[in-house]
């Protein structure tokens, strides 16, 4: 049982350069979300998905995309890098959003220099 | 604006105490609250959740409380072990009509001593 898979597990950057973090769930969750962890800090939420064709901002999503063609897969875009980015980034995923437990995958960690 | 506050600076708890982590929150009406673990190079991994009408859940030697009054959740590890040692992150869920998604605390460094 896979859970949530991300890929990359590390990546780096140049400034200007753009990615896509790869993240896939098998759980047939309808909720999935992109979070970001700096040092010391709470994750911060990026964007969130509350189905296949729906998404939505969330605490800070300037500088990022996100698509959700399937209810398996939410890659999340980065154009134009800046070193503002380097971070580790966690998709997420639950059943609904009604108090069930999210379910993380290993994170990417990204920086960019 | 929404505040959580957690013990950021390292817990350190003597093997067998009872450890405890708290969890402060302001300008906010959660409908529930969960805490995760973290260790490091790690995903978060969920522990228990606790509903607005709800005041205290247990699961084996972990324990909850949610004071919607106080605005606190209290986070027990009762007969505590090396292996307990780990960040322990707070998360609010949404308030009515809120975004989705969860509010998360910088989380507790929590350390079990042999």
């Amino acid at each position: 049982n896979a859970g949530v898979t991300q890929t990359p597990k590390f990546r780096i950057l140049k400034i200007g350069q753009s990615m896509t973090l790869q993240c896939t769930q098998d759980m047939n969750h309808n909720y999935m979300y992109w979070y970001r962890q700096d040092p010391g800090m709470g994750l911060k939420l990026i964007y969130y998905s509350v189905g296949a064709g729906i998404t939505d901002k969330g605490e800070v999503p300037n500088g990022y995309n996100v698509s959700r063609s399937t209810t398996e897969d939410f890659p999340l875009r980065l154009e134009l890098a800046a070193p503002s980015q380097t971070s580790v980034y966690f998709c997420a995923s639950s059943p609904d959003r009604a108090g069930t437990e999210a379910f993380f995958g290993q994170g990417t960690r990204l920086t960019v220099v | 604006s929404q505040k959580i506050e957690q013990n950021s600076e390292a817990l350190n708890i003597q093997e067998g105490k009872t450890a405890t982590l708290t969890c402060n929150y302001t300008n906010y009406s959660p409908a529930y609250l969960q805490w995760y673990r973290q260790d490091p190079g790690r995903g978060p991994v969920f522990l228990l959740l606790i509903r607005e009408n709800e005041k205290e859940k247990r699961k084996e030697r972990l324990k909850v409380t949610f004071d919607t009054t106080l605005k606190q959740s209290l986070f027990h590890i009762t007969a505590s072990q090396p292996a307990d040692s780990a960040t322990y992150l707070c998360a609010l869920g949404p308030s009515g009509g809120g975004a989705d998604g969860l509010t998360f605390g910088k989380g507790t460094h929590l350390i079990i001593q042999p």
